[in-house]
């Protein structure tokens, strides 16, 4: 595709249940990142995959966050047990290159938003 | 503890004049220093980004201005347009990376 695909763009969630969210990155981007926009802020780092290595897992805020990107092209995000304060948007973004720089410009989805009851 | 500071948190400008945002870190180590602009509903998208070997970077009507020792950088939009209203965001990272700590944007307004 022409750019970061998301989905579902808009999920709404009881709390305690599981969600999933799925990125499709652009065709042949190496670099896949992660990262959570609560209303009003800036987005915060979640992780990042390099192919289909999860090499930073830093920013996930608890052990009921998990992502993954098996084949080193679509990633998931999953919420386990969801909580009221896992509601924000959650925005996927990939590059071509690990380095930032001419060729490493950072591309973003148009993210999907999560709303826990 | 906030290690990219941005303000202000809003901002109003008049069509044709200058708009000024500007961010503070904290973080000597940071080496990379972009701006993101993001409309409603919207991804954030790279508009421009500066390494600190320079003082300035122009891009057509947007201009980051960095200063090093005082570990401040901001972004000026010359001739500013209705169509320029949206949320911008500064960042910063370490080794050139692309996992951004970002500050927590400013709203701008241009009036027709």
């Amino acid at each position: 595709g022409a750019g970061v695909s998301q989905s579902p763009r808009y999920k709404v969630a009881k709390r305690g249940q599981d969600v999933a969210l799925r990125c499709d990155p652009i065709s042949g981007h190496v670099s896949l990142f992660w990262y959570q926009q609560a209303l009003g802020q800036g987005p915060e780092f979640l992780t990042y995959f390099q192919n289909e290595a999860q090499l930073d897992k830093s920013g996930l805020p608890s052990d009921r966050f998990f992502a993954e990107r098996p084949e080193g092209s679509v990633s998931t995000l999953k919420i386990q047990r969801t909580q009221q304060e896992d509601s924000a948007v959650y925005l996927c973004a990939s590059s071509l290159r690990r380095l930032a720089g001419a060729t490493g410009e950072l591309f973003f989805g148009e993210g999907s938003r999560l709303t826990v009851l | 503890q906030q290690q990219v500071k941005q303000s202000p948190q809003s901002l109003i400008v008049q069509k044709g004049g200058i708009s000024i945002i500007n961010c503070a870190y904290e973080n000597t180590a940071f080496d990379y220093f972009p701006w993101y602009q993001q409309f409603p509903g919207k991804g954030p998208a790279l508009l421009i980004a500066i390494r600190p070997d320079v003082s300035e970077k122009k891009e057509g009507r947007f201009t980051i201005s960095f200063n090093k020792s005082a570990k401040q950088f901001s972004l000026h939009i010359m001739d500013s347009q209705p169509g320029d209203s949206a949320t911008y965001f500064c960042a910063a990272s370490k080794g050139g990376f692309q996992k951004l700590v970002f500050g927590t944007g400013t709203r701008l307004l241009v009036s027709p």
